[in-house]
């Protein structure tokens, strides 16, 4: 695709629901990042995948939180029995290779707003 | 512990005129990747900008330009002639080697262009 697609754009759900938010990356792009973003404060990391690879969950707050990227390309994060302070945005990014270069700059997506009421 | 540093939660500035934000990052790698991000109203960080760890010149994009000073560990953003369309928040990041691809942001200031 053009760019980075991220559904639904928005998200309300009820204190302990299961809530699952898809990432499209631009085909072709090997890395895959998902961060979570709160009011007010810079994207703070989850994980990231090469390929179908998830190479470093540590960002991951509890394990309540769980990401996939089964075909190395659309990846969904899956967020179990959420909690209010889940409530955040949530923004997934790809870029092109997996080469740990400092230069590749990552695509983001326009995120998934999360309310967990 | 703090690895990006941006201490101006909100700037304002007059339309045509510039303006610096600030940013400061920690690391003692020797190579290093400094980005700047616009992030509108509509969510989606933007990428502005680019520095590298051993680039001998300051970075240019257009209207943006990166004062990079390595002994003081500083990377400010330069928007020269800013629009009211520059009014966003804006993020510095950090991308190490050694900690394999994540990126760091810092906390973002608010930028408002005044017509």
């Amino acid at each position: 695709g053009a760019g980075v697609s991220q559904s639904p754009r928005y998200k309300v759900a009820k204190r302990g629901q299961d809530v699952a938010l898809r990432c499209d990356p631009i085909s072709g792009h090997v890395s895959l990042f998902w961060y979570q973003q709160a009011l007010g404060q810079g994207p703070e990391f989850l994980t990231y995948f090469q390929n179908e690879a998830q190479l470093d969950k540590s960002g991951l707050p509890s394990d309540r939180f769980f990401a996939e990227r089964p075909e190395g390309s659309v990846s969904t994060l899956k967020i179990q029995r959420t909690q209010q302070e889940d409530s955040a945005v949530y923004l997934c990014a790809s870029s092109l290779d997996g080469r740990f270069a400092t230069n590749e700059k990552l695509f983001f997506g326009s995120g998934t707003q999360l309310s967990v009421l | 512990a703090q690895k990006i540093t941006q201490t101006q939660p909100g700037m304002f500035v007059q339309e045509k005129e510039a303006v610096t934000l600030d940013c400061t990052y920690d690391t003692s790698d020797p190579s290093y990747g400094l980005f700047w991000y616009k992030q509108p109203s509509s969510g989606e960080m933007i990428f502005l900008i680019y520095q590298g760890s051993y680039d001998q010149q300051n970075a240019t994009e257009g209207r943006y330009s990166l004062n990079f000073q390595k002994a003081r560990k500083s990377a400010n953003l330069v928007i020269s002639a800013s629009q009211l369309g520059d009014s966003a928040m804006y993020f510095c990041a950090m991308r190490r080697t050694n900690t394999g691809n994540q990126f760091y942001f810092g906390t973002g200031t608010s930028l408002t262009v005044i017509p």
